[in-house]
């Protein structure tokens, strides 16, 4: 199975601070369709995950712009631009690009 | 507005069996894969599989930690999407979610599954 090590497990940000969380995969994500299936999701304390950006740099409908995702092949990023209380959560990478679909460990943005 | 409900959660014993309902509203139902993913507590998730659309002949793809045991369907003309569930263990406990698209653009509120004596 395809593994994604997430880093950091745990980031402590102040409101307005820009942030950047990796995902890096066991395996190039680059499908032979030209795609890269590589998704970012954010579940908010007692919720469900939200997905924020699919195929690495897409934003999901209705998600703010301070979110971004870039990177390919093994290496991929999200950024937020400007931390704000409702970002505060669990963030998981997934890949679907070889089966089984694997998501990330996790890393917890928290308050400082 | 899409809606994803899971229901049919619940507590039973080790090597039982369970059969999770997930009903969908506000998007053509046909039209889109659906997933099935659960989160034991304070883990990550687990993508479990995923069933392909009428284009796609509504085929089934499985993680292989649960094929043989779990199995996919869905009826089209009521909109709800099925996870049948045997041969259950304790390390099956978690939050199982249904979602729409293989990676999940829309998710369910959850709902949980106890496996214990």
């Amino acid at each position: 199975d395809v593994v994604l090590t997430q880093t950091p497990s745990i980031l402590s940000a102040t409101i307005g601070q820009s942030v950047s969380i990796s995902c890096r995969s066991s395996q190039s994500l680059l499908d032979s369709d030209g795609n890269t299936y590589l998704y970012w999701f954010l579940q908010r304390p007692g919720q469900s995950p939200q997905r924020l950006i699919y195929l690495v740099s897409n934003l999901g409908s209705g998600v703010p712009n301070r979110f971004s995702g870039s990177g390919s092949g093994t290496d991929f990023t999200l950024k937020i631009s400007g931390v704000e209380a409702e970002d505060l959560g669990v963030y998981y990478c997934m890949q679907a690009t070889h089966a089984p679909w694997t998501f990330g460990g996790g890393t917890k943005l928290e308050l400082k | 507005e899409v809606k994803l409900l899971e229901s049919g959660g619940g507590l039973v014993q080790p090597g039982g069996s369970l059969r999770l309902s997930c009903a969908a509203s506000g998007f053509t139902f046909t039209d889109f894969y659906m997933s099935w993913i659960r989160q034991p507590p304070g883990k990550a998730p687990e993508w479990l599989g995923v069933i392909r659309n009428k284009a796609n002949g509504y085929t089934t793809e499985y993680n292989p930690s649960v094929k043989g045991r779990f199995t996919i369907s869905r009826d089209n003309t009521q909109n709800i999407l099925y996870l049948q569930m045997n041969t259950l263990r304790a390390k099956d406990t978690a939050i199982y979610y249904c979602a729409r698209r293989g990676a999940g653009d829309y998710w369910g509120q959850g709902v949980m599954v106890t496996v214990s004596s």
